[in-house]
């Protein structure tokens, strides 16, 4: 494999379901990203993991939950979502500096989630 | 906070045809980057260029070139000769340099290109 990988690519799922995206990056990059696309908004950045660490939350509602165990491996928890949430998931990851990055984002082909 | 006009919605042209995608920028930063992606209908965001603030020399890749305006905050994009392949939606961002992880995009402009 290579570049960023995203499974499931297609998710339909219920309002009270859960289920997981999973992204996987291996371009030994050290910060991964989860955006979302909409067709009525621009692309939204969601979360944002630099060393494993989370230094982004962008007002993004609790029933999106993200896990980061490692570098390389990224994963967006959902439950109990709207159908307004319905839209292209794409993970990203970079290369970045702890003092601020330059880098550009290399983004894996999403997971095109419909809530029904 | 940073900005990123894309002012064409939709673009359509026929194959052959020279295409110019317009990008406007606003940033309080001193120094940041500008990139390209495209998003071809597969769904996945394709890198194409990173621009430095401090470079304002025009790029050419192929049938790519780029033209950075910093008196103008803009930053344009041209195909040469577009051919269908090339129909995507295409995304402007920009990227303040120092500690901040947003990379900002624009809206997007969707070209069609028409054999």
């Amino acid at each position: 494999e290579t570049g960023v990988t995203q499974t499931p690519r297609h998710l339909v799922m219920g309002m009270t379901n859960k289920k997981s995206l999973k992204c996987e990056q291996h371009l030994g990059h050290n910060a991964m990203y989860w955006y979302k696309q909409s067709a009525k908004k621009p692309l939204e950045l969601m979360f944002v993991y630099n060393f494993k660490e989370q230094t982004e939350n962008n007002s993004v509602p609790s029933r999106f939950s993200p896990e980061c165990p490692n570098s390389s491996h990224l994963f967006l928890h959902l439950h109990t979502l709207q159908p307004e949430d319905s839209a292209l998931y794409l993970c990203a990851s970079s290369q970045e500096g702890r003092w601020g990055g330059t880098y550009e984002q290399y983004f894996g082909p999403g997971t095109r989630l419909t809530v029904t | 906070a940073q900005k990123v006009t894309q002012a064409q919605t939709e673009i359509s042209v026929v194959e052959k045809e020279d295409v110019t995608l317009d990008c406007v920028y606003e940033t309080r930063d001193t120094t940041y980057y500008l990139f390209w992606y495209k998003q071809p209908p597969s769904g996945e965001l394709v890198f194409l260029i990173r621009r430095n603030s401090f470079d304002e020399q025009n790029e050419i890749s192929g049938r790519y070139s780029w033209n950075f305006q910093k008196s103008t905050s803009s930053f344009n994009f041209t195909i040469t000769a577009s051919q269908v392949v090339d129909s995507a939606v295409y995304f402007c961002a920009t990227y303040p340099q120092g500690g901040s992880e947003k990379l900002v995009f624009g809206k997007g402009t969707k070209l069609t290109v028409n054999p």
